[in-house]
């Protein structure tokens, strides 16, 4: 398996512009989960799926932000419009049910993300 | 509120001495942690845990302490080698939730 697979690995773009970021997960893994990395709050996590179904979105910062899961191989994560505070490192991480295993979450590399 | 905390942002330590990594909670209701390793332009990946049942766990060069009482948990890496040098993670996961719940990160650097 490609392990958990997001694009692009960076994205610059200008403020007010929509951005969207993609994440396969690992094929059989039924969770998904989209984290942001700052400084300031180290891994903070957005939201979660489990089985294509939004479990979580707590942690979605503003309205700004929404991400959808259509099927079991793909979500999105879209902001729109962006700004310069939503710069940060965006991970996705997929896992085989509710409960975690002794391996946790597998993440993906990353998106780098910088609005300017 | 940041449920998990890393006090630390940075720890530096010399090749073949102990790396110590800490990490302390506030939310009695997580029973399983982790520690995470990533390394720059890469995700985090897993790499050891220790139930909320237990107070240690070893695996080669790494070992979890967990102390519930004092809601504070530690990697010990020894001995430390270059290649440890990244940013670890702290999680713990709710009984309630099921999610990960992370800690800011250490940036670990072992010096040759």
């Amino acid at each position: 398996d490609a392990g958990v697979i997001q694009s692009p690995r960076h994205e610059v773009t200008e403020m007010g512009q929509e951005v969207t970021l993609r994440c396969k997960p690992i094929s059989g893994h039924n969770s998904l989960f989209w984290y942001r990395q700052t400084m300031m709050r180290g891994l903070e996590l957005l939201i979660y799926f489990n089985n294509n179904v939004p479990i979580d979105d707590s942690g979605m910062p503003e309205d700004r932000f929404s991400a959808k899961m259509p099927n079991a191989s793909f979500s999105t994560l879209k902001i729109q419009p962006s700004e310069p505070r939503d710069s940060a490192v965006y991970f996705c991480a997929s896992s085989l049910g509710n409960s975690l295993n002794n391996y946790g979450y597998t993440f993906g590399s990353g998106t780098r993300l910088t609005v300017v | 509120d940041q449920q998990v905390k890393q006090n630390s942002p940075s720890l530096s330590v010399q090749e073949g001495r102990i790396s110590i990594l800490n990490c302390d909670y506030t939310n009695s209701m997580f029973d399983y942690f982790l520690w995470y390793k990533k390394y720059p332009a890469e995700g985090p990946t897993f790499l050891i845990s220790i139930s909320s049942i237990k107070d240690k766990n070893e695996d080669g060069r790494f070992t979890v302490f967990l102390n519930k009482s004092a809601k504070h948990l530690s990697l010990h890496i020894v001995p430390s080698q270059p290649g440890d040098s990244a940013v670890y993670f702290c999680a713990a996961k709710s009984q309630n939730t099921g999610k990960l719940i992370f800690g800011q990160g250490t940036t670990l650097q072992v010096k040759p």
